[in-house]
């Protein structure tokens, strides 16, 4: 069993409607975790990062951990066509160096006009 | 503001070639990571460095090696290619400070005929 389980998609929605991207994970000694953008042929981008437990807010984005239940969302509001793309959560504990991140397979999202 | 750029973006190899791959990050980073990239498998980290002439073991290093001469390239080798590792590699940098989230170039693809 992966320490970071990220359902692959596709998700195909309308434009306008609301996003929600899940994975859940295994490690309880997650502590930090991120969600990253990856448009198609490019690197991942820093979108979201929160520590610990509760909610974060970014313009269209808002980002939740649940660490009792071991799940995090991404929500996306008024979804937009530049935001089909795939969305990888990213999740780190305390390693002792190197800031080292477990990933999830990503999850594939179209917006379609 | 490069951030972080890899060389070359393609490349096509016969089994049992060697090339290198090259990073080179300009946020002045202590941290480099190589990752690769398959479908369904998500990132997996290949090798990392936490400083200037450091590297370590990711979770999938056999066939590759690494080197981190100066702090700002780090540097992935593969001696002698095989098509297993057809992938699309990324690096990535990071500061120090615990939990910081890594910044990643936008991958070269690599083919093993």
């Amino acid at each position: 069993q992966k320490e970071v389980e990220q359902d692959p998609g596709p998700l195909s929605v309308p434009e306008g409607a609301i996003v929600s991207l899940n994975c859940t994970y295994s490690n309880s000694a997650f502590q930090y975790f991120m969600w990253y953008r990856q448009y198609s042929r490019k690197g991942p981008e820093l979108l979201m990062y929160t520590y610990s437990s509760g909610n974060k807010e970014d313009g269209r984005f808002t980002a939740q951990v649940d660490k009792s239940s071991k799940y995090i969302s991404l929500f996306i509001r008024d979804s937009q066509p530049s935001d089909s793309a795939t969305y990888l959560c990213a999740m780190s504990g305390f390693t002792g160096g190197g800031n080292k991140l477990t990933f999830g397979t990503g999850t594939q999202l179209k917006v379609e006009l | 503001n490069a951030g972080v750029t890899q060389t070359p973006k393609f490349r096509v190899l016969k089994t049992g070639q060697s090339m290198t791959l090259l990073c080179a990050q300009d946020m002045n980073h202590e941290y480099m990571y190589w990752y690769r990239q398959d479908p369904g498998m998500g990132l997996r980290l290949i090798h990392y460095s936490v400083g200037e002439g450091t590297t370590a073991k990711g979770e999938v290093p056999d066939g590759y090696n690494v080197s981190r001469l100066k702090k700002q390239n780090f540097l992935l080798g593969l001696e002698s290619a095989a098509p297993s590792q057809t992938s699309v590699y990324f690096c990535a940098s990071s500061r120090t400070d615990a939990y910081q989230p890594q910044h990643f170039g936008d991958g070269t693809r690599l083919s093993i005929l």
